[in-house]
């Protein structure tokens, strides 16, 4: 149950888009559709921004979106904003009833 | 509001307990399966455990493996995690979170400081 490997930082400028790497293994990502994404500003508790790869939350901006190639997922953040500047996590099912995260990208809006 | 409320963290002893609380409000858990995730101060998040809808399905991460234990209430509209045999690297925000495959509603956390 490895931590999935995320970039420590990202950055963009506003109205740029941002895309967010997320890598495992055939174990994980790679053997299943079942990857979330959460964004958690400083002190408060993640918010889930997207589930199963792909799918959308009620109430969250379509300019997040998730994708899944091979044993890496990605979330991309078009249209960015100064508000997106915050920390996300990935997370992966990763067989035998266990879930693992990754450890976390800082986007920085420029 | 769907909203849950974590209890029951504090300053620990290695080798000491601390039992978890957290309450549910807005929906019915016994409609989904509850998790516990933690947060090491300053780095990531660690899926913990989590318990199918009845109770009758739990998981663990390796590392808590025989030492933490997830239950559950539904009739208390609650959620537990009891913690034995506390290391220093338990030291966490610990939050409650609903569901299994994502986790769309989350606590406020409660911080567990394992230390002597």
């Amino acid at each position: 149950q490895s931590a999935l490997t995320q970039p420590r930082s990202v950055s963009g400028s506003p109205g740029q888009s941002v895309t967010i790497s997320c890598t495992g293994t055939s174990s994980d990502i790679g053997g299943y559709n079942y990857v979330s994404w959460y964004q958690q500003h400083p002190g408060k508790a993640p918010k889930l921004m997207i589930y199963d790869v792909t799918k959308r939350p009620s109430g969250v901006p379509d300019r997040f979106s998730g994708s899944k190639s091979g044993n890496t997922a990605s979330l991309t953040i078009s249209g960015l904003q100064a508000e997106d500047e915050v920390d996300y996590y990935c997370c992966s099912y990763a067989g035998s009833y266990a879930w693992v995260f990754g450890g976390g990208t800082k986007l920085t809006v420029l | 509001e769907v909203q849950l409320v974590e209890s029951g963290g504090g300053l620990v002893q290695p080798g000491g307990s601390l039992r978890l609380s957290c309450a549910a409000s807005g929906f019915s858990i016994s409609n989904y399966w509850m998790s516990w995730v933690r947060q090491t101060p300053g780095k990531g998040l660690e899926w913990v455990a989590n318990i199918k809808h009845d109770g009758s399905e739990k998981y663990y991460v390796d590392s808590v493996k025989g030492r933490f234990t997830i239950s559950r209430d539904n009739a208390k509209k609650s959620v537990y995690l009891q913690m034995n045999s506390l290391r220093a690297e338990d030291t966490a925000v610990y939050y409650c979170a609903r569901g299994e495959s994502w986790f769309d509603c989350w606590g406020q956390g409660t911080l567990v400081t394992v230390s002597s």
